[in-house]
């Protein structure tokens, strides 16, 4: 089955201790995406890579690192998470068409995270 | 910079009516894809229909139809036969058709049902 997979679902943690969110995509996709959701805000991204080893910042990175050394996976690190990172984070990628052709976005599950 | 505005925090519609969402967006680009998303309770981020720029027909995926004006820079979801299953939060998302695949998105609009 084509999947974009995140873990954790949920995390809870203090502020300043590190931590990744895995996002995982099974469809050979080069590019990839990380967002962020908060309320009365939309969806925001916070970076994305178009191949292995090519990421660059989205609209809100500050406090965020990310790296792509292997086509399926996307990890977001919070080298030190703030209370003002706790979000609804969702990972998502897509063939890239490069301007040529249509493709469609699939999304992970979504990370629920808070940090206290 | 792309913007996308959803002027409607919440809408609900009695089962079985028709409800209209409204989008309107800021683009200086003329080739670009609209899309409405829908996010259940669950959070999923499920595509609900998509229009390219360049296609003047209004896209349509069974009880979801668009109302997409481009002069005016406004694209509409109707729902029509509204369903329990229907209720969600909707989000309406821009792409632009080069470069970074980026989506942006409106700040959503959460439909209730009433049965």
């Amino acid at each position: 089955e084509a999947q974009v997979t995140q873990n954790p679902r949920y995390l809870i943690t203090v502020t300043g201790k590190k931590l990744t969110v895995t996002c995982s995509q099974n469809m050979n996709h080069e590019y990839m995406s990380w967002y962020r959701q908060d309320p009365g805000l939309g969806l925001r991204q916070i970076y994305y890579s178009m191949n292995v080893e090519v990421t660059d910042k989205g609209d809100v990175p500050e406090g965020y690192k990310v790296s792509r050394k292997e086509k399926r996976n996307f990890p977001l690190i919070l080298e030190s998470p703030s209370p003002n990172q706790t979000s609804l984070y969702f990972c998502a990628s897509s063939l890239s068409g490069l301007g040529t052709a249509y493709t469609e976005a699939f999304f992970g599950q979504g990370t629920r995270l808070t940090v206290v | 910079a792309q913007t996308v505005t959803q002027s409607q925090p919440e809408m609900s519609v009695q089962e079985a009516e028709t409800v209209t969402l409204s989008c309107t967006y800021d683009t200086s680009e003329s080739d670009y894809y609209l899309f409405w998303y829908k996010q259940p309770p669950s959070r999923q981020m499920i595509l609900v229909i998509r229009q390219e720029a360049y296609k003047q027909q209004n896209a349509t995926e069974n009880r979801f139809s668009v109302n997409f004006q481009k002069a005016a820079k406004s694209f509409s979801l109707k729902i029509s036969d509204s369903q329990l299953g229907d209720a969600a939060m909707y989000f309406c998302a821009y792409r632009r058709n080069f470069g970074n695949e980026k989506l942006t998105f409106g700040t959503g609009t959460r439909l209730t049902i009433i049965p």
